[in-house]
């Protein structure tokens, strides 16, 4: 069963916008979230994280919310540059430390 | 500080053939991770190390899919024989232990089977 989804598996966005990822957890166990980037032939490279703890988490032009109630998080990229054209996966694990991901969604940033 | 190395990098065989996959974790890493990464999808465990034992093997297809690290250091992961649905890239992970904030990837293996 898949417990983490990313529902859109793309999205465009124009250079120097805001790109925002959407991903649903249905697992009320999970504590721990990461947001991990993926270029072609690359493996995934994390990207921020964020405890069940925080409702936010800020590093540079990355900015990661979590709203537990709904059992959501969203990733913000502000502002939307060529380079963060790649694969985004959203990942969760609960205290066995295993991670769950989504399917991922495609960011193509347009000039 | 060297990443995670995979090899091969891509692989191409006939259902029904073997196949071996290597990994070499970043030096000092004690847990080491199998994924399996069906296109569209993401990365499934397959199997969970700790230095040379099996933390968790509960998603590894036992009757084709084998896994071993022997002395706590790389590790190989071996399909046989193949099928079709056994296309996919295989990644391999390493962290410190367990609870770390995240895992690092190496680049992956991509299998393709005819």
């Amino acid at each position: 069963d898949q417990q983490v989804k990313q529902n859109s598996p793309s999205l465009s966005v124009q250079e120097g916008r805001i790109s925002i990822l959407n991903c649903d957890y249905t697992n009320s166990m999970f504590d721990y979230f990461l947001w991990y980037k993926k270029y072609p032939a690359e493996g995934p490279t994390f990207l921020i994280s964020i405890s069940s703890i925080k409702d936010k988490n800020e590093d540079g032009r990355f900015t990661v919310f979590l709203n537990k109630s709904a059992k959501h998080l969203s990733l913000h990229i502000v502002p939307s540059q060529p380079g963060d054209s790649a694969v985004y996966f959203c990942a969760a694990r609960a205290d066995d430390y295993k991670l769950s991901f989504g399917a991922g969604t495609t960011v193509t940033v347009r000039a | 500080e060297a990443g995670v190395a995979q090899s091969p990098r891509y692989k191409i065989i006939e259902k029904r053939q073997s196949v071996a996959f290597w990994c070499n974790p970043i030096s000092g890493h004690a847990t080491l991770y199998w994924y399996q990464q069906i296109l569209g999808q993401g990365p499934k465990l397959l199997i969970q190390f700790q230095n040379n034992g099996v933390v968790d093997d509960s998603q590894l297809p036992k009757d084709r899919f084998s896994a071993e690290r022997l002395k706590g250091v790389d590790s190989t992961l071996k399909i046989q024989p193949a099928k079709l649905e056994d296309s996919a890239v295989y990644l391999c992970a390493s962290v410190t232990s367990p609870a770390a904030d995240t895992q690092y990837f190496g680049p992956g293996t991509r299998l393709t089977v005819l």
